[in-house]
């Protein structure tokens, strides 16, 4: 099985830097998504790393260690609109064919 | 960008009967389909892996005969919840993978609401 861990919930302040760490345990590893997701709307996709490194995109960067099953979501320069719940997938294959399995999930509120 | 479809958006149907849902990739082929279902103020929970052409695999816990999976094309995956109580009332959700020289991204359908009175 998966095993995904992330923090239930944190607080950051408007222009700030926040990092939202994933941690995971799981056989046939194949990749790790972030998601942002809005209360009531579907997921949007954020990021996908499959090698160790650190990638950006704009504002935000993710970052993949294989080796220690870490990652992390970087947000810099938050603005209010960032307040969401940011999801971390572990997509891994299983008995010949592939799944994405989320974590919990990691509620981020941005203060002004 | 990919755009994944799913209908329909909200449905309310009588406790004892079924409801089916469908998810479809408008601009790309997807061999891969996943549906899951979301609780309120819960993460996303897998419930099956639909691969084209071949059966659902479905996660433990998650009743075949009442979560009927079909994925007869590469474009098209459908959920049936065969006779709906309340408790099956939740946020289903579907996404396709789409799988580009190394890069690999998984998009999400809008997500099905069900309620069941």
């Amino acid at each position: 099985g998966q095993n995904i861990d992330q923090p239930t919930e944190m607080t950051a302040t408007e222009g700030a830097i926040v990092q939202i760490n994933c941690t995971y345990q799981t056989s046939g590893f194949n990749g790790l998504f972030w998601y942002q997701q809005h209360a009531g709307e579907a997921p949007t996709f954020l990021s996908y790393n499959v090698l160790d490194g650190l990638e950006e995109k704009g504002r935000f960067s993710s970052f993949l260690s294989r080796s220690k099953g870490y990652s992390y979501l970087l947000l810099k320069e938050l603005q209010m609109k960032d307040s969401a719940s940011y999801l971390c997938a572990v997509r891994a294959r299983s008995g010949g064919y592939q799944k994405v399995t989320f974590g919990t999930g990691t509620k981020l509120q941005v203060i002004p | 960008g990919a755009v994944v479809s799913q209908h329909p958006s909200w449905v309310i149907c009588k406790s004892g009967t079924s409801v089916k849902i469908e998810c479809r990739s408008l601009d790309f082929q997807a061999t891969t389909m996943f549906w899951y279902r979301q609780f309120p103020k819960q993460s996303l929970m897998l419930m099956a892996t639909s691969n084209e052409g071949s059966k659902a695999t479905y996660e433990q816990g998650v009743e075949k005969d009442k979560f009927l999976i079909n994925h007869a094309s590469l474009t098209l995956s459908t959920l049936t919840v065969t006779s709906a109580h309340p408790e099956d009332s939740s946020f289903y959700i579907c996404s396709a993978a789409l799988v580009v020289g190394y890069g690999n991204t998984i998009y999400f359908g809008e997500g099905s609401w069900l309620t069941v009175v």
